[in-house]
């Protein structure tokens, strides 16, 4: 499996933009880049998943890099309901490969 | 239901006893995906299934974990001799399969061993 790293913790203020970067250099040319997040006491959610181009959706935006070996989720105007934990994952189309996930990104969002 | 259902929520269960954890997936989903998260800690891979495929089984910690799933319905998780550290929450996920297809996880059951 493809394997990603993203930091460890992050903060951002409320009504800011935040920026989650994610590193998946070995990526191959037929694996997505999904994004999910786990609010505290709660079952991981989507958010957003690209394959080469960026996406936006009601929730978040996702930039990838051209050579598709990172990526950056942006929660534009972040409120409080966004601290989770995010994690990257790289799979091939989600229900042909499990999915695996890492220790993801902290996100504390501050008043 | 809507969305990924699991019982019981909550169990408290003592050490040597099996249990067993129940999961019902959205209907339609032929993936569907188990995992454990021990407190504060991230998730951990257990098993897959795909439809009628072999399910990769590849994340089962001991010979104490087994699941099964029932065509593309419920599935079990059985635990059997139950440890403390097999204190944890276990998640179930399931989805579509094609590209792109967004896995939809239920609440969780929170196992206590004591």
């Amino acid at each position: 499996d493809a394997k990603t790293t993203q930091p460890t913790s992050m903060d951002c203020a409320e009504g800011r933009a935040a920026n989650l970067p994610c590193n998946h250099s070995t990526i191959s040319g037929n694996e997505y880049v999904y994004w999910y997040r786990q609010i505290h006491s709660q079952g991981p959610q989507y958010i957003i998943h690209g394959l080469k181009n960026n996406e936006t959706n009601e929730m978040a935006s996702l930039i990838i890099t051209e050579d598709r070996k990172s990526s950056t989720l942006i929660l534009p105007h972040a409120t409080l309901r966004d601290t989770a934990v995010y994690y990257c994952i790289v799979s091939k189309p989600q229900g042909a490969q499990k999915l695996v996930f890492g220790q993801g990104t902290r996100l504390t969002i501050n008043p | 239901g809507a969305g990924v259902s699991q019982s019981p929520s909550n169990k408290v269960t003592e050490k040597g006893k099996d249990v067993e954890l129940r999961c019902d997936p959205i209907s339609g989903h032929t993936a569907l995906y188990w995992y454990r998260q021990r407190l504060g800690q991230g998730l951990e891979f257990l098993i897959y299934f795909q439809g009628n495929s072999a399910p990769d089984k590849s994340g089962l910690p001991s010979d104490r974990f087994s699941a099964e799933r029932t065509g593309e319905s419920v599935s079990t998780l059985t635990i059997q001799r139950t440890q403390q550290e097999d204190s944890a929450v276990y998640l179930c996920a399931s989805s579509l399969t094609r590209g792109g297809a967004e896995a939809f996880f239920g609440q969780g059951t929170r196992l206590t061993v004591v």
